[in-house]
């Protein structure tokens, strides 16, 4: 089955530890995206990818990093730099093309004490 | 400033009932708008997908209604049952510039549906 596997589904980590959350398709979709969930608001762009070696800057970059070496992986670097990283981080592929639906990886929720 | 609200934040409902929810947006000039479901502690699921040149999409017991002019889009769940019980998210897409778009989210109406 093709779909979006995020891992691991729980992390913790000590304050000021930097961490990669993982993200792989098998869907063969060209642009993908993290976007992190707090409670009460709704889903915020961190950054995104339209093809493989290249990324932008969402809404919310401050004290993140991510890669796009291989078209299927998208790992996300929570850095020691963002102020506020517990959060359920979520993500999310599509094709191309402006009417393709976002389609969601399960999500991971880290915990930063 | 593009903003996506729905309302209401919350939904309790019997079983059986018939229930619409509601998705606002300010700007118009919109390529699509998307429907997910989402399950505590879970990704999202998408459920419908209305281009702008759509006025609605059916799947199942689910019908998604799209008014530009208005800025609104409804989804209506017909004969609600336990499993319906979720969070439902609206996105709405706008062009920002040739090759770029921006994927805006509401909040969310969190649904409970009693058997």
């Amino acid at each position: 089955d093709g779909g979006i596997t995020q891992s691991p589904k729980y992390l913790f980590r000590k304050e000021g530890q930097n961490v990669t959350l993982s993200c792989e398709q098998n869907l063969n979709h060209d642009a993908m995206y993290w976007y992190r969930q707090d409670p009460g608001q709704g889903l915020r762009l961190i950054y995104y990818s339209q093809i493989v070696n290249d990324f932008q800057k969402g809404d919310i970059a401050e004290g993140y990093s991510v890669s796009r070496e291989k078209k299927e992986s998208f790992p996300l670097t929570v850095t020691s730099a963002q102020k506020n990283p517990t959060a359920f981080y979520l993500c999310a592929s599509t094709r191309r093309s402006y009417n393709s639906p976002l389609h969601f990886g399960n999500g991971t929720r880290l915990t930063v004490t | 400033k593009q903003e996506v609200t729905q309302i209401p934040a919350a939904l309790s409902v019997p079983e059986g009932e018939n229930l619409v929810l509601n998705c606002s947006f300010t700007d118009s000039a919109i390529y699509n708008l998307q429907w997910f479901r989402q399950d505590p502690g879970k990704g999202l699921t998408s459920l419908l997908l209305i281009q702008s040149s759509q006025r609605e999409q059916t799947s199942g017991r689910l019908n998604a209604s799209l008014d530009k002019s208005s800025g609104r889009s409804t989804l209506y769940i017909a004969a609600s049952q336990p499993g319906d019980s979720a969070t439902y998210l609206c996105a709405v897409r706008y062009s920002l510039s040739y090759n770029t778009d921006k994927l805006i989210f509401g909040t969310g109406t969190r649904l409970q549906v009693f058997p």
